[in-house]
């Protein structure tokens, strides 16, 4: 059973289209993020929600939208896309708003490339 | 402003060998440490962390190593094997401007684990 699962693990679009990126964990944590994998390797932080309340937002263009319906999902969704925006996106979550304690649970990752 | 810096990009290590990985911070006000392990098309996995108020933790195999006065965490693994062929990143959990927890992680430090 995958705790946090991604969906799509690849995405390959045009410039200036709209797609979404779905999470979804089964794990019972109510806490959820999504983090940012660019070329360079660093690994940054996004947003964060717990249940379902936006916790963190960090400085992301508004083009970024992220979206949990329930404290077990959570969305992004992302307008007019750039090349710049081309990246592994993870998704993960946490037991409560972990100081490090548990470490979070990542999923395996999306990897949009926007041509 | 890369306040966690992983400044060996790779590691070779012979199996049975040790394996140190190390990790230098900047920001006196980090709260945990911890250590993820990733292999590739994954997510990073939790391996290990420590509290900033500690100076060794250990979980079988692994130990870390934190030295508050250097900002300066290491990563030791005994004995090593094959099976530890991965990235390691370290990550530094600080508190946000709403009172939540982040995590900053480092570039990453490629491990090879030679048999």
């Amino acid at each position: 059973d995958t705790a946090v699962s991604q969906t799509p693990k690849y995405l390959v679009t045009q410039m200036g289209n709209d797609k979404s990126i779905k999470c979804e964990q089964n794990l019972g944590h109510d806490t959820m993020y999504w983090y940012k994998q660019d070329s360079k390797k660093f690994l940054k932080i996004m947003f964060s929600y717990n249940n379902k309340e936006l916790i963190i937002n960090e400085t992301v263009p508004n083009r970024f939208s992220p979206k949990s319906p329930d404290k077990a999902h959570l969305n992004l969704h992302i307008n007019s896309l750039e090349l710049g925006d081309s990246a592994v996106y993870f998704c993960a979550s946490s037991r409560g708003r972990d100081r490090g304690l548990y470490g979070y649970t990542f999923g395996s990752g999306t990897r949009l490339t926007v041509v | 402003d890369q306040q966690v810096k992983q400044n060996s990009p790779s590691l070779s290590v012979q199996e049975g060998r040790i394996s140190i990985l190390n990790c230098d911070y900047t920001n006196s006000m980090f709260d945990y440490f911890l250590w993820y392990k990733k292999y590739p098309a994954e997510g990073p996995t939790f391996l290990i962390s420590i509290s900033s108020i500690k100076d060794k933790n250990e979980d079988g195999r692994f130990t870390v190593f934190l030295n508050k006065s250097a900002k300066h965490l290491s990563l030791h693994i005994v004995p090593s094997q094959p099976g530890d062929s991965a990235v390691y990143f370290c990550a530094a959990s600080a508190i946000t401007t709403s009172g939540t927890y982040k995590y900053i992680f480092g570039t990453g430090t490629r491990l090879k684990v030679l048999a």
